[in-house]
């Protein structure tokens, strides 16, 4: 596809369940990035891939999240045990290289994730 | 701690209307500074970009300036259209062997008729 896609669009669920958020970069790119973005907040960086490692996940606020790419281009955002305070919109990013000053990310259009 | 603030946190002018935006920001090691633009619903859209030895940046109706000496900078639109209406995000990049956005809270500006 031309541009980075995610889904789903939109998924409900009920506190304490375990769900799973998937990103398609723009293909060729090999840094991909995870964000969350709270109502009327700026998104907050949670994690960067270089190729099929997590290079940098210290955005990642507790251990219920996890991120995975193992084939170093769709990546899939994992949290268990939900919580209400998990709802945001989760947005995926990808870049060309991510090791240049002026390295570019394109953004997708998030998953709203609603915990009930 | 690295940080973004901008102001207004809205704004409503009338189509044709020049307005700027305005972005401080706490960002260490400093990298470059871009602005987005974030229709709702859907992700951010990089505007433009500047590195520290830039002043300025130019893209069709939007004029970018950065003063990294204050790190401040402005976002300038000029001859307004209802197409923009949107929210626009500063995000000031920190280097850390790539480029770690740290985002402001955006400007949300309403273009009225």
């Amino acid at each position: 596809g031309a541009g980075v896609s995610q889904t789903p669009s939109n998924k409900v669920t009920e506190k304490g369940k375990y769900v799973e958020l998937r990103c398609d970069p723009i293909s060729g790119h090999t840094a991909l990035y995870w964000y969350r973005q709270s109502l009327g907040q700026g998104p907050e960086f949670l994690i960067y891939f270089q190729g099929t490692g997590a290079a940098d996940d210290s955005g990642l606020p507790n251990d219920r999240f996890f991120a995975v790419r193992p084939e170093g281009s769709v990546s899939t955002l994992k949290i268990q045990r939900t919580e209400r305070g998990d709802s945001a919109v989760y947005l995926c990013a990808s870049s060309a290289q991510g090791g240049t000053v002026t390295d570019t990310q394109y953004f997708g259009p998030g998953t709203r994730l609603t915990v009930l | 701690k690295n940080q973004v603030e901008q102001s207004p946190q809205s704004l409503i002018i009338l189509e044709g209307k020049n307005c700027t935006l305005q972005c401080n920001y706490t960002v260490s090691p400093f990298s470059n500074l871009r602005w987005y633009k974030q229709d709702t619903g859907r992700g951010p859209v990089s505007l433009t970009i500047m590195t520290f030895s830039e002043n300025t940046k130019s893209n069709g109706r939007y004029t970018a300036t950065l003063d990294a000496d204050t790190k401040q900078s402005s976002l300038h639109i000029t001859a307004s259209q209802l197409s923009d209406s949107a929210s626009y995000i500063c995000v000031v990049s920190a280097w850390g062997g790539f480029q770690k956005l740290v985002f402001g809270t955006g400007t949300r500006l309403l273009v009225s008729p």
